[in-house]
C-alpha cells in the first residue's frame, strides 16, 4: 500500500530534550515536507525537500532541523524543544512538479 | 500574514444540508486549488482540486464554485451525511523554485447531525 509513515504518533517529552520523529514513503517520490498544524492556522510548511542532500526552509523553520540522506526518508529533529512547538506535525510527498500530496497520519508532539 | 483566507472556522448542519465553505487568496501566481479532508486522527486527503481556467468543477457530492475576479473559491457539499464531519481545509498551489509551494487556509470543522 502507497504510504507516508510517521514515527511516533504521541510523543511527550520536555523542554530541551532532542528528539527525532521519523517519516518514511514508498512511492518513489523525489519531493518531502514537513508540517505543523495548530488551530485556527491550518498547516504550515517547516522545512522541504526536492531530492536527497536537497533540503530548504519553509515558511516556520525556526527550531527544526532536517535531514534527507535516503530518499524514502526525511526525519525531523528538534535539537532543543521548547513548549512553542507542541503541535501536530505532518510529513507529506509527492512526485516532482506534482500537485497531489499524500500525507502521513500525523505526529501529537507535547513539550512540557 | 495569511495568503489563503478560509471562512467559517466551524459549521454545523443537518443531513441533507449543504454546507458551503469559502476561501480567498491575495496572490495571482496561484495556479491550482485543491481542498483536503481530514478527518480525526488521520492527515489530510485531497478531495478535489480545480484549476482557474475553469468556474466550477464537481466530483460526485462536492463541488468547487471559482470566481477568479473575485479571487475567491468555494466548496459545496450535496445532500450532506454524518460521514462527511470533519476539518476541511482550502489550499492554494503555486509553481515556484522547482516544486508546487501548498498554501493552507486556516480550516473549517464541519459537522452533519443526523
Amino acid at each position: 500500500e502507497a504510504q507516508v509513515t510517521q514515527n511516533p504518533r504521541y510523543l511527550i517529552t520536555v523542554t530541551g530534550k532532542k528528539l527525532t520523529v521519523t517519516c518514511s514513503q514508498n512511492m518513489n517520490h523525489e519531493y518531502m515536507s514537513w508540517y505543523r498544524q495548530d488551530p485556527g492556522l491550518g498547516l504550515r510548511q517547516i522545512y522541504y525537500s526536492m531530492n536527497v542532500e536537497v533540503t530548504d526552509k519553509g515558511d516556520v523553520p525556526e527550531g527544526y532541523k532536517v535531514s534527507r540522506k535516503e530518499k524514502r526518508n526525511f526525519p525531523l529533529i528538534l535539537e532543543s524543544p521548547s513548549p512553542n512547538q507542541t503541535s501536530l506535525y505532518f510529513c507529506a510527498s509527492s512526485f516532482q512538479g506534482d500537485n497531489g500530496y499524500t500525507f502521513g497520519s500525523g505526529t501529537r508532539l507535547t513539550v512540557v | 500574514q495569511q495568503q489563503v483566507k478560509q471562512s467559517p472556522q466551524s459549521l454545523i448542519v443537518q443531513k441533507g444540508g449543504i454546507p458551503i465553505i469559502n476561501c480567498a487568496y491575495e496572490n495571482t501566481a496561484f495556479d491550482y486549488f485543491p481542498w483536503y479532508q481530514q478527518f480525526p486522527g488521520k492527515g489530510p486527503a485531497l478531495l478535489i482540486a480545480i484549476r482557474p481556467d475553469v468556474s466550477e468543477k464537481k466530483e460526485g457530492r462536492f463541488t468547487i464554485s471559482f470566481n477568479k475576479s473575485a479571487k475567491q473559491f468555494s466548496l459545496h457539499i450535496m445532500d450532506s451525511q454524518p460521514g462527511d464531519s470533519a476539518t476541511y481545509f482550502c489550499a492554494a498551489s503555486s509553481f515556484s523554485g522547482g516544486y508546487n509551494k501548498l498554501i493552507f487556509g486556516a480550516g473549517t470543522r464541519l459537522a452533519v447531525h443526523p
